[in-house]
């Protein structure tokens, strides 16, 4: 059974950093492309960012560019999202998922809540 | 960004059928999936590249559509089906998503 397990959110001030982890299990975890997805309280979903199974390559969107750094340990099957100069528009719940290879989130995590707030 | 339009909510009889549509500001040939969200959880995929049903979800659930228009089809429609659902397409980047419809069940 494929789980994804998100760690690491909490409360951050405006201006810090934050490290979120996605534990997998299940599959072959250094087969698949892996994103973070976001959702503001209440609202949609929006892509966050996406790496290559193979951790060569990465993307963002453009309000996390330079920001967000998405990462992963295969030896580990753990994926993970550093991000820095955090802002009150990042607060949201993040999830992990895996990004099969037609361009679609095939499973996700359960969520983890960031809350920016001073 | 390519822009996914959906209207925000319905309302139907359990039994009923009930379709729930997609509109994209620009085609997205038929790179266009479905998830449902319940309350307190996250996304499950139910639809992938606007017609192809995702492993385990009932036959119920259908999607159509190419280029720009999309739906996705519940037939019939349980109390179980209660929840948020979200379009996204992968064809233009970066991926987009709707910004949802509610199902409710009367």
């Amino acid at each position: 059974e494929v789980q994804l397990v998100e760690s690491g959110g909490g409360l951050v001030q405006p201006g810090r950093s934050m490290k979120l982890s996605c534990a997998a299990s299940g599959f072959t975890f250094n087969n698949y492309d892996m994103a973070w997805v976001c959702q503001a309280p209440k609202k949609g979903l929006e892509w966050v960012a996406t790496i290559s199974y193979d951790g060569s390559s990465t993307y963002y969107r453009d309000s996390v560019k330079g920001r967000f750094t998405i990462s992963r340990d295969n030896a580990k099957s753990t994926l993970y999202l550093q991000m820095d100069s955090l802002r009150s528009e990042d607060t949201a719940t993040y999830y992990c998922a895996r990004y099969w290879e037609l361009r679609y989130f095939d499973y996700w995590g359960q969520g983890v809540m960031v809350t920016v707030s001073s | 960004d390519t822009v996914l339009t959906q209207s925000p909510a319905l309302a139907v009889s359990p039994g009923e059928r009930v379709s729930i549509s997609c509109r994209a500001s620009e085609g997205v040939n038929s790179y266009m999936h479905w998830y449902q969200q319940k309350p307190g959880q996250q996304p499950k995929l139910l639809i992938y590249k606007a017609s192809n049903l995702a492993s385990g979800v009932p036959a119920r659930f259908s999607g159509s559509g190419s280029g720009t228009d999309f739906t996705l089809t519940i037939d019939p429609v349980e109390a179980d089906d209660t929840a948020t659902y979200f379009c996204q397409q992968s064809w233009n980047d970066p991926d987009t998503f709707g910004a949802g419809t509610k199902l409710e069940l009367k």
